[in-house]
């Protein structure tokens, strides 16, 4: 069964390093998302992606965050200086079209110390 | 915005009990999906389901849109059920899911 695919599944990184995070979105789908998880709490919305280009972002989506869909196949978050509140995990997820089922990879558990 | 209640919170159960799961959107949504995440932080699809009821196994789940809110009913529940069960939903005009606040179920063996 298709599944999205999100690497790495855990990273640690020092305060005000640059990190990105990759997904491989299901072939098909053409509507991409990313969110994020704090630990113990609900899962945020952070931006969509559709036609190449942002469709939809939340106000925690500043300057610091980016995202880029570089090949045919990957979907990329980019943070640029990662501060200890970026700490969560984050989810990828896809969608055939706009407002049809979404499907979520796995996660990447990010750690900023 | 939309807010999005789940109930109950918490609800532990012994293996084999039966239980439902409520969901209430303070404003419509387009359509919803129901998901489990499991001890490992995955987010696993259940059920999308804009209206009406879908069956899955020992799963279930109805949504009545034009009142705001979706029930997901687990039977005969199973340790293997144990985790955080979410809704989550698009507002009309947009495609960004709302989550809601999360029902964290522990099945006791």
């Amino acid at each position: 069964e298709p599944e999205v695919t999100q690497t790495p599944s855990h990273q640690v990184t020092q305060m005000g390093q640059e990190v990105i995070l990759r997904c491989v979105p299901i072939s098909n789908h053409l509507y991409f998302y990313w969110y994020r998880q704090i630990l113990g709490q609900k899962v945020e919305f952070l931006v969509s992606f559709y036609n190449n280009e942002i469709s939809e972002k939340s106000e925690i989506f500043d300057d610091q965050f980016s995202v880029e869909r570089p090949d045919g196949s990957n979907f990329t978050l980019k943070i640029r200086s990662t501060k200890l509140e970026d700490s969560a995990m984050y989810f990828c997820a896809s969608s055939e079209a706009p407002g049809t089922e979404a499907f979520f990879g796995q996660g990447t558990r990010l750690t900023v110390v | 915005g939309i807010q999005v209640e789940q109930s109950p919170p918490d609800l532990i159960l012994q293996e084999g009990a039966n239980s439902t799961l409520r969901c209430n959107f303070s404003d419509s949504v387009n359509n919803l999906q129901w998901f489990h995440q499991n001890p490992w932080g995955q987010l696993i699809n259940l059920f999308y389901i804009p209206s009406g009821t879908k069956q899955n196994g020992r799963l279930s789940a109805t949504t009545v849109a034009t009142e705001r809110y979706s029930l997901l009913y687990i039977s005969s529940s199973q340790t293997t059920d144990s985790g955080v069960y979410f809704c989550a939903g698009p507002p009309p005009g947009t495609y960004k899911y709302i989550f809601g606040t999360g029902t964290r179920l522990k099945v006791l063996a």
